[in-house]
């Protein structure tokens, strides 16, 4: 496709639910990344790819989380027994091997935890 | 730890009126860096992006500047119109000898302009 493409745009989610959220790259791009953004704040890493290797996972706030990309094109992020305080948006960005310039941002993930 | 830190945090002006955001940040060494504008409810898109040689560079009415020295930036927007009610993120990518560039964003500076 022409963009990153995330899925689903808005989830609610019940305290205690497993959540799944996709990531769509713009094709050919070899690295991948997650951000979790809280309301009025920016973006705050949380993981990295390249290919299908997952070469940074520091910023994943617990356990919970869990990031993968088998195929090394569309990624997946799952949040185990979700809290409130998961609630915030979750924006992957892709960029081509080697070029640190354009990175390219989905629209971003609104999950909800109530 | 590497920060971003952009003042004001949020900033209300009115149509037509020009406005300069500010990014202080403390990554070094760092490869470039960006400013992004980013519309509720929607991914973050590119606005300019500096190396670290580079002090000024213009897309439209969006003009960023940067002193490596004093590790400092600046957004200054021109004439501005209602649609550039948004938030702005500065981010600065660290120079890694790993090869990956994981950015660092600031908070953002909330930009709403009144007709």
């Amino acid at each position: 496709g022409a963009g990153v493409s995330q899925s689903p745009r808005y989830k609610v989610a019940k305290r205690g639910q497993d959540v799944a959220l996709r990531c769509d790259p713009i094709s050919g791009h070899v690295s991948l990344f997650w951000y979790q953004q809280a309301l009025g704040q920016g973006p705050e890493f949380l993981t990295y790819f390249q290919n299908e290797a997952q070469l940074d996972k520091s910023g994943l706030p617990s356990d919970r989380f869990f990031a993968e990309r088998p195929e090394g094109s569309v990624s997946t992020l799952k949040i185990q027994r979700t809290q409130q305080e998961d609630s915030a948006v979750y924006l992957c960005a892709s960029i081509p091997l080697g070029a640190h310039y354009g990175y390219t941002f989905g629209s971003g993930t609104r999950l909800t935890v109530v | 730890k590497n920060q971003v830190e952009q003042s004001p945090q949020s900033l209300i002006i009115l149509e037509g009126k020009n406005c300069t955001l500010q990014c202080n940040y403390t990554v070094s060494p760092f490869s470039n860096l960006r400013w992004y504008k980013q519309d509720t409810g929607r991914g973050p898109v590119s606005l300019t992006i500096m190396t670290f040689s580079e002090n000024t560079k213009s897309n439209g009415r969006y003009t960023a500047t940067l002193d490596a020295d004093t590790k400092q930036s600046s957004l200054h927007i021109t004439a501005s119109q209602l649609s550039d009610s948004a938030s702005y993120i500065c981010v600065v990518i660290p120079r890694s000898s790993g090869g990956s560039y994981i950015p660092t964003f600031g908070r953002g500076t909330s930009l709403i302009v009144h007709p």
